[in-house]
């Protein structure tokens, strides 16, 4: 099983700042990563696929990069909307799909 | 435009059996993979399983093998995930998911449903 591994665990980030969230993978999933957004009481939402793909409708002040193990997605400036909880997923090693524990972001 | 509505919320006694459901509308549902995430109360996203609706060919994450089955009815676009025998534990929030490429070319989840929250408490 590919273990991902999110950090941090907690980012606390004014308003208008920059974030950035970290994924790395046990071992290579080439490019075969997403990002997904979750609020309070909501589903996930698929922010980011192949590792630097916005998907539709994502504000491009989110981006994703990294290959192989290691992987960061960057909010270039935080809305108020933005405040959530971050996870990365793997889908190299399909069918064996693996979540990372997922990051939360909030204010700081 | 692309749905996935789920059954509603269900309370439930240990060792009884549950089968909740998630249909799709708005795309060739036999020809998306679709799965089934488990979100315990406070945690993570954790994958159960995914199905191909056009085969009913299923692959389960090797922690839900055995626990869970997961099935679908074409006929009416839905996928569903049961259990014989709840326990406690099995107190979470479970959402369906599309997953986006094809049936060799299996990728992330692209439209997820709601979710069912499903308690089981005696």
């Amino acid at each position: 099983e590919i273990v991902m591994t999110q950090s941090p665990a907690t980012l606390s980030v004014s308003p208008g700042e920059r974030a950035s969230l970290s994924c790395r993978a046990s071992q290579s999933v080439s490019i075969n990563l997403a990002w997904y957004q979750q609020k309070p009481g909501q589903a996930p939402r698929l922010l980011i696929y192949g590792a630097a793909t916005r998907a539709t409708g994502v504000p491009a002040r989110f981006s994703g990069g990294g290959s192989g193990t290691e992987f960061t997605l960057t909010i270039s400036s935080l809305h108020s909307e933005d405040f959530a909880f971050y996870y990365c997923q793997q889908y190299n090693n399909w069918p064996f799909l693996t979540f990372g524990g997922g990051t939360k972001v909030e204010i700081k | 435009e692309v749905h996935l509505v789920q059954s509603g919320a269900e309370v439930k006694q240990p060792g009884e059996s549950l089968k909740i459901s998630c249909e799709g509308s708005g795309f060739s549902f036999p020809n998306y993979w679709i799965g089934w995430v488990r979100q315990m109360p406070g945690k993570g996203l954790e994958w159960m399983g995914t199905i191909y609706p056009g085969d009913s060919d299923t692959r389960y994450s090797p922690s839900f093998q055995g626990q869970v089955t997961i099935s679908t009815d074409t006929s009416i676009s839905t996928a569903y995930l049961q259990w014989s025998s709840l326990k406690a534990s099995d107190t979470a929030m479970y959402y369906c998911a599309r997953q986006q490429g094809s049936y060799t070319d299996v990728r992330n989840f692209d439209y997820w449903g709601p979710g069912t929250l499903v308690t089981v408490s005696s």
